[in-house]
């Protein structure tokens, strides 16, 4: 099976730009949990989608958003983007809740806020 | 905090001895999972390990959990350099709660 994708790669935004990530998920994967990999915080959960509905919520202004379609591919928006929100963004799926299962993660996006 | 802690936040050793790291929680788990990071990529799970099991294995991997001291171990055996990376250890409390990582530990092995 292929693994986790996410597109794009790398990502330079100016402030209060936005931006979109988009994370497919491994086949037959129905959850698909966003995160905010920093050196200071660490990893900080955004959220999780199940069968498109939105699971969980992790502390984080309503400036992140993100969705789930059909196909079980997810998308994350951070709009009027700050410094901070530079970071990796991973995201991960797997086949039951995140909590109950094994997580597969992707590469990462790496955004820079300049 | 439901956060579960590391120990050590890094350590260094040479190639050929064992790597052991520990993870601490608060409260009531489902599950523990260990996950390991190369710099700046993706997580690669390790292993799972659920609140009734005491003890796990995975080719050079030993997990260990102890529900009472509300805390885990991963021992790395005859470690490599190729096992230079982060460590997470991520808890799940309840089965409808995002799963809650640690700030790792970073392991170097020297060649």
């Amino acid at each position: 099976k292929a693994g986790v994708t996410q597109t794009p790669r790398y990502l330079i935004k100016t402030r209060g730009q936005q931006v979109t990530l988009s994370c497919s998920p491994i086949s037959g994967h129905r959850s698909v949990s966003w995160y905010q990999q920093t050196p200071g915080q660490g990893l900080q959960f955004l959220f999780e989608y199940f069968s498109e509905t939105q699971r969980n919520k992790g502390n984080f202004p309503g400036r992140f958003s993100g969705r789930q379609f059909s196909n079980s591919r997810s998308e994350m928006n951070v709009s009027t983007l700050e410094l901070g929100d530079s970071a990796l963004y991973l995201c991960a799926s797997s086949g039951d809740l995140a909590s109950a299962d094994t997580q597969y993660f992707g590469p990462g996006t790496r955004l820079t806020v300049l | 905090s439901q956060q579960g802690e590391e120990d050590p936040q890094a350590l260094s050793i040479q190639e050929g001895e064992n790597a052991t790291m520990n993870c601490s929680y608060k409260t009531s788990i489902n599950n523990l999972q260990w996950y390991r990071q190369n710099s700046g990529r993706g997580l690669v799970h390790l292993i799972l390990i659920r609140s009734n099991e005491r003890e796990k294995h995975s080719g050079r991997l030993r997990v260990t959990l102890d529900t009472s001291k509300k805390s885990s171990s991963l021992l790395i055996t005859a470690s490599r350099a190729a096992d230079t990376a982060s460590y997470f250890c991520a808890t799940a409390h309840s089965g409808n709660t995002p799963l809650v990582f640690g700030k790792g530990t970073r392991l170097s092995v020297i060649a």
